[in-house]
């Protein structure tokens, strides 16, 4: 399979505890973006990497969230201390280039998150 | 007020009918883009539009940028075209550049 990869598919995690999220991009793709869904909300976009790089994090809580993009490996969206409110689907999506506004984006299928 | 509003939010029809989406929004737009989300939850684009019109099957998307309204159409709907439907706008603003979801539709076919 050579779609987006995200794992895990389903996360339980206890308040206070740290949740890791996992993003494969497609093959060739360096570009990676993650957005949330909460319940009966559309997407937010969260954060825009690139290989090594944090290019546009706007969308991403100051506190507690954090995301990278090492030069091998998967994409990773770390949140700490998680509380009832992060509870969400994470989902994370793939291009081959930059410019995320005109660029078709494949996407994976998603990380629920759920806070006991 | 949202910068992409959906309408309708939930669509109950009957196999064979033809459906329409609609999607206005009201930012200057790059690009247009119809998502569809599984009842699993997995996300595939299904077009992305800046002009005009484009056909995938039984799927047709257009795009007025004079009235920045888009609608998604289905022709001869099947149970399987059940799923939500998301309609994203993107922009480019002071080099960044940005996509805002709506808020889906959600679509119920009956057999």
């Amino acid at each position: 399979n050579a779609g987006v990869m995200q794992n895990p598919r389903h996360l339980v995690r206890r308040r206070g505890q740290e949740a890791r999220l996992r993003c494969s991009p497609m093959k060739g793709h360096s570009h990676v973006y993650w957005y949330r869904q909460l319940p009966e909300e559309g997407l937010k976009f969260m954060v825009y990497l690139q290989k090594e790089n944090i290019i546009d994090e706007s969308g991403m809580p100051k506190e507690r969230f954090s995301a990278e993009f090492p030069k091998e490996g998967p994409s990773i969206l770390r949140i700490q201390q998680v509380v009832r409110g992060d509870s969400a689907a994470y989902f994370c999506a793939s291009s081959p280039w930059g410019g995320s506004s005109n660029q078709p984006q494949h996407f994976g299928d998603g990380t629920r998150l759920s806070i006991l | 007020k949202n910068e992409v509003e959906q309408s309708p939010q939930n669509l109950t029809a009957q196999e064979g009918e033809f459906i329409t989406i609609n999607c206005s929004y009201s930012v200057g737009i790059s690009a247009l883009h119809w998502l569809q989300q599984h009842p699993g939850g997995g996300i595939v684009s299904l077009f992305m539009l800046s002009s005009g019109k484009k056909k995938h099957g039984r799927l047709i998307a257009t795009i007025n940028i004079q009235e920045k309204h888009s609608s998604l159409h289905i022709t001869a709907s099947h149970p399987r075209d059940s799923a939500v439907y998301i309609c994203a706008v993107g922009y480019s603003l002071n080099r960044d550049d940005k996509i805002i979801f709506g808020k889906g539709t959600r679509l119920h076919i009956l057999p």
